[in-house]
This record gives C-alpha cells, sequence and structure tokens, in this order.
C-alpha cells in the first residue's frame, strides 16, 4: 500500500523556534505539496516541488520555507514559529499527470506557544 | 482568479437515503474533478476523478458528475450509511504545473 508518512502526529513548539516538518513517500512520485488546513479556510497550499531541488511558492508561503533534497523526502520549515503558525500541516504526493489524485499523510498538529 | 466553492457546510440525512453534494467552480474550465474523503483529524483520502468528457463516473455507492456548462460537479453517495459520515472534498486541477484547488469541503452526516 502506498504511503505518505509525516514524522509527527502532534507536536508542540515555542514561539521564535526553528521547526521542522518532515514527510516522506514510497511511491517515487515527482511531486509533493505541504498544505495547511484551518477551520473555515480549508487547505492552503504553503509549498510544492516537482523534482528534487525544485520548489515553487503556493499561496501563503510567507514564514515558510522548503527543503527536497532527494526525491522521497519534502521538509517544511518553520524559520521562527509564530502563534498564528498553530494549525493542521498536511503533506501530499503525486505521479506526473493528470489523472492522478494526491496521496495525503496523515497530518501533523502543530502548536505554537 | 479562480475558485472552487462548496455549497452546504453540512449535510444531514437519515441513512439509506441518497447524500448529494455540490462543487461549482468559477474562472476557470477544468479538464478534471476530484473528490476526497476527510475524517476527523486525518488527511484527505482520494476517491474518484472525472474528465471534462466523461458526464458521469461511479464506484460502488458514489457517482460524480461534472457538467461544464454550468460548472458543476454532483457527488452522490446511494444508501447512505453512518461509516459515510466525514467530509467530502473537491478539487480541480489549475493551470499551473497542475497543482489542485480544494474547496472548503462539505460535512457529511449519516444518521441511523
Amino acid at each position: 500500500d502506498v504511503k505518505v508518512t509525516q514524522s509527527s502526529r502532534y507536536l508542540v513548539k515555542r514561539t521564535g523556534e526553528k521547526v521542522f516538518l518532515e514527510c516522506v513517500q514510497d511511491m517515487d512520485h515527482e511531486n509533493m505539496f505541504w498544505y495547511r488546513q484551518d477551520p473555515g479556510l480549508g487547505l492552503r497550499l504553503i509549498y510544492f516541488s516537482y523534482d528534487v531541488k525544485m520548489k515553487e511558492k503556493g499561496d501563503i508561503p510567507e514564514g515558510y520555507s522548503v527543503s527536497r533534497e532527494k526525491k522521497e523526502r519534502f521538509s517544511l520549515i518553520l524559520e521562527s514559529a509564530s502563534t498564528n503558525q498553530t494549525s493542521m500541516y498536511l503533506c501530499a504526493s503525486n505521479p506526473i499527470g493528470p489523472l492522478y489524485g494526491y496521496t495525503f499523510g496523515s497530518g501533523t498538529r502543530l502548536t505554537v506557544v | 482568479s479562480q475558485k472552487i466553492e462548496q455549497n452546504s457546510e453540512a449535510l444531514n440525512i437519515q441513512e439509506g437515503k441518497t447524500a448529494t453534494l455540490t462543487c461549482n467552480y468559477t474562472n476557470y474550465s477544468p479538464a478534471y474533478l476530484q473528490w476526497y474523503r476527510q475524517d476527523p483529524g486525518r488527511g484527505p483520502v482520494f476517491l474518484l476523478l472525472i474528465r471534462e468528457n466523461e458526464k458521469e463516473k461511479r464506484k460502488e455507492r458514489l457517482k460524480v458528475t461534472f457538467d461544464t456548462t454550468l460548472k458543476q460537479s454532483l457527488f452522490h453517495i446511494t444508501a447512505s450509511q453512518p461509516a459515510d459520515s466525514a467530509t467530502y472534498l473537491c478539487a480541480f486541477r489549475g493551470s499551473t504545473l497542475g497543482r489542485l484547488y480544494f474547496g472548503r469541503g462539505t460535512q457529511l452526516t449519516v444518521w441511523p
């Protein structure tokens, strides 16, 4: 069964900390995505990547960066965590082509205090 | 800008009835539209993809329609069960490098 694995289900960090959220997929997918999901706002795209070392800004990249050094791994970095970054973070991947849905990870519930 | 809307935030129906969820889009003409299911505290799970020339697609008790004239997709669950209770998201593939645009979802509750 194909999998997208996010390193933590729950995370509590302090304001100002640098936070790393890791995502690994075992499907050899080219595309990987980071979303955040907040009540009433739905899924909002932060960053995505189409290949190793490639990245594209989504709709809300401010305060975040990403790294994709290997095809299977896509990391989201909160440079200096703030309370408004408290959210559910979801990683997804899919192969190239229009006929494929996304495979999502289980999510990381991040709380910044 | 491209926009996708799911008309109802919540839908409550009785077990055994057909649930119908609506998804509308504006400012774009997608060639593909997708539906996902999301349970509380979990990531969305891909259910179905429909192409613009398919008009209708079925998978077990699920049926999706795609009306490019109305700019609308309908998602039906027939003979609904309490286990179908979840949030359902629609999404279309945009023009920018294949990224998906998601609606905010409709929370379906099926009561016995």
